[in-house]
């Protein structure tokens, strides 16, 4: 089945406490992207990857990192959270061609304290 | 720089009826797609339906279709023989045709409830 899977689904953590967000997808797709979800504001992209090792910033980067080292996996770091990076976390990924739909995960709800 | 604007935080029909959801975009590139995603309980993104800003003829699919009004900027997404299973959040989301990013640029959100 063709997925994008998404781990953990929830975490609640500590300020400060390195976690890493982990996806992988099994359609052998090029392009990888991350979105953070809030209230009020819909989703906005994190961090996005073309292909393997080459990433680029969305429109939220700050205190996030990203490494796309393998086509299927696409970590998502953050190396200090703080509790303004509290939100629900969506992978997706694509062929990279404009006009395939982008397919995403189930989310990862995260909590900083 | 794309912005996608849903005008309707909250809306509810009743099972059986028609609901139309309010989408407009501003954008300068001549081709793009636009998309309408549903988020159920469940926090899924799921697509609903998807529009090529070069086809004329407006997208369908089984109960959902859209109005599409490229001079306009405008989107809307209209749900006919409303279900129960169609309560959910609904985002509507701009792609460039080209640029390398694949960025979908979301609006905020409407809240659909469909009532007994």
């Amino acid at each position: 089945e063709a997925q994008v899977t998404q781990n953990p689904r929830y975490l609640i953590t500590v300020t400060g406490k390195k976690l890493t967000v982990t996806c992988s997808q099994n359609m052998n797709h090029e392009y990888m992207s991350w979105y953070r979800q809030d209230p009020g504001l819909g989703l906005r992209q994190i961090y996005y990857s073309m292909n393997v090792e080459v990433t680029d910033k969305g429109d939220v980067p700050e205190g996030y990192k990203v490494s796309r080292k393998e086509k299927r996996n696409f970590p998502l770091i953050l190396e200090s959270p703080s509790p303004n990076q509290t939100s629900l976390y969506f992978c997706a990924s694509s062929p990279g061609l404009s006009n395939q739909p982008q397919h995403f995960g189930d989310g990862t709800r995260l909590s900083i304290l | 720089a794309q912005t996608v604007t849903q005008s309707q935080p909250e809306m509810s029909v009743q099972e059986a009826e028609t609901v139309t959801l309010s989408c407009t975009y501003d954008t300068s590139e001549s081709n793009y797609y636009l998309f309408w995603y549903k988020q159920p309980p469940s926090r899924q993104m799921i697509l609903v339906i998807r529009q090529e800003a070069y086809k004329q003829q407006n997208a369908t699919e089984n109960r959902f279709s859209v109005n599409f009004q490229k001079a306009a900027k405008s989107f809307s997404l209209k749900i006919s023989d409303s279900q129960l299973g169609d309560t959910a959040m609904y985002f509507c989301a701009f792609m460039k045709h080209k640029g390398g990013s694949e960025k979908l640029v979301f609006g905020k959100g409407t809240k659909l409830t469909v009532n007994p």
